[in-house]
């Protein structure tokens, strides 16, 4: 079975500077998704990127952007400009698309990262 | 979120009691998932369903059951509640299964309180 570990339970922002969250997984498949999401105070669930596994090219949404590091097993979120209302709770998660396999399918999610931004 | 209803928001209830969550969606997607949010452990798949009447367990499924009927309800039931089941549950929907990608679409959340 697929594990996604985020091992930063907190992290905090000045506003307007950048910040990473950190993501590792661990699997043997070779296609797979990756998401980040957000979920603010409200407790919905925002999908804020995803990086298909076969890409080389480093996914990118405005503000947000993810470094995909394959062979590391490695999927960072990088915010810039950091803004208050990017404060939230962060999710990493991985979904298998190998057709074969007992995982394909589902969403497989780390423990969550909380980021403060700080005025 | 638009298209996704969870009932109720909120529920307290007495250890032992059964207990009913509803999931609603006017999306027509064939794929309705349940998760629980608990810290330190993110969210952690409960069942899913792969079409009406078509159910599996996920990796937290002990005490806990579903039924789909309709395309559009998927029910989440603790037959007898306990402290442990104290968490926030998620449902969630999607159109595809694996092959395109897609990240799912959640609704917004029940939270359960057992006493």
């Amino acid at each position: 079975a697929q594990t996604v570990t985020q091992s930063q339970p907190e992290m905090s922002v000045q506003e307007a500077e950048t910040v990473t969250l950190s993501c590792t997984y661990d699997t043997s498949e070779s296609d797979y998704y990756l998401f980040w999401y957000k979920q603010p105070p409200s407790r919905q669930m925002i999908l804020v990127i995803r990086q298909e596994a076969y890409k080389q090219q480093n996914a990118t949404e405005n503000r947000f952007s993810v470094n995909f590091q394959k062979a590391a097993k490695s999927f960072s979120l990088k915010i810039s400009d950091s803004q208050l209302g990017d404060a939230a709770m962060y999710f990493c998660a991985y979904r298998s698309a190998n057709a074969g396999g007992t995982s394909y399918g589902k969403l497989t999610f780390g423990q969550g990262t909380i980021l403060t931004v700080h005025p | 979120d638009a298209g996704i209803t969870q009932s109720p928001r909120h529920k307290v209830t007495e250890t032992g009691t059964p207990v009913t969550l509803r999931c609603h969606q006017t999306e027509n997607h064939r794929y309705m998932y349940w998760y629980r949010q608990d810290p330190g452990h993110g969210l952690r798949l409960i069942h899913y369903s792969y079409g009406v009447k078509d159910t599996d367990k996920g990796e937290v499924s002990d005490g806990y059951s579903v039924s789909r009927s309709k395309t559009e309800d998927f029910l989440l039931t603790l037959e007898s509640a306990t402290s442990s089941q104290t968490s926030v549950y998620f449902c969630a929907i999607s159109e595809s299964w694996g092959d395109a990608g897609d990240g799912y679409t959640f609704g917004s959340g029940t939270r359960l309180t057992v006493v």
